[in-house]
């Protein structure tokens, strides 16, 4: 039940990109397609933002993008916006568990 | 409206013991499994148990495992997390989560704060 690994911190200017990797075992993020991604703003609960890998909740901008290969998830943000500034987990289902990534940090330049 | 509230935090001595509550209205709860994840003060999201929709089915985080006790009454749309020998580090905000292959509905979350 190890911490899936993410960066503690990325950044951007408005209007950039980026992404956020996360990355499990063959038992985890490698072994399904149920991966997810959560932005806390702070004193806030989790928002779902990408599930099954690559799907959008209703509600979420198409500049939330998410994929995977092997076992390495990613959480794509496009034309970053200020109100993107928060944490981002990224979450995988195991069978008998679930883990989260420690948590990335993102902060809007 | 799909709404979780949890309830039943609060301060506690090392070794006591807490049980939480989260009541959900909005969906059929029955078809739902319901997870507790925690959030030490300034840390990130830490998954605590689950548990079936028909309650037949539970999992704990090897953290929480053999201190722990997860439960559910459908005919009261409520989960409990029964906890007990609590430590320092179980020092929390404890969230309740609908899952779905993915957690698309959260409650607001309650603070359990482990300390003598």
């Amino acid at each position: 039940q190890s911490a899936l690994t993410q960066p503690r911190s990325v950044s951007g200017s408005p209007g950039q990109s980026v992404t956020i990797s996360c990355t499990g075992t063959s038992g985890d993020v490698g072994s399904n397609n149920y991966v997810s991604w959560y932005q806390q703003h702070p004193g806030k609960a989790p928002k779902l933002i990408i599930y099954d890998v690559n799907k959008r909740p209703s509600g979420v901008p198409d500049r939330f993008s998410g994929s995977k290969s092997g076992n390495t998830a990613s959480l794509t943000i496009s034309g970053l916006q200020a109100e993107d500034e928060a944490d981002y987990y990224c979450c995988s289902y195991a069978v008998t568990y679930v883990v989260f990534g420690g948590g990335t940090t993102l902060t809007v330049l | 409206e799909v709404q979780l509230v949890e309830s039943g935090g609060g301060l506690v001595q090392p070794g006591g013991s807490l049980r939480l509550s989260c009541v959900a209205s909005g969906f059929t709860f029955s078809t739902y499994a319901i997870n507790w994840v925690r959030q030490a003060p300034g840390e990130g999201l830490e998954w605590v148990s689950a548990i079936s929709g028909g309650g037949e089915t539970t999992y704990y985080a090897d953290s929480v495992n053999g201190r722990c006790t997860i439960s559910r009454d459908n005919s009261k749309n409520t989960v409990y997390l029964q906890m007990n020998s609590l430590r320092a580090e179980d020092t929390a905000v404890y969230f309740c989560a609908r899952w779905i292959s993915n957690y698309d509905y959260w409650g607001q979350g309650t603070l359990v704060t482990v300390s003598s």
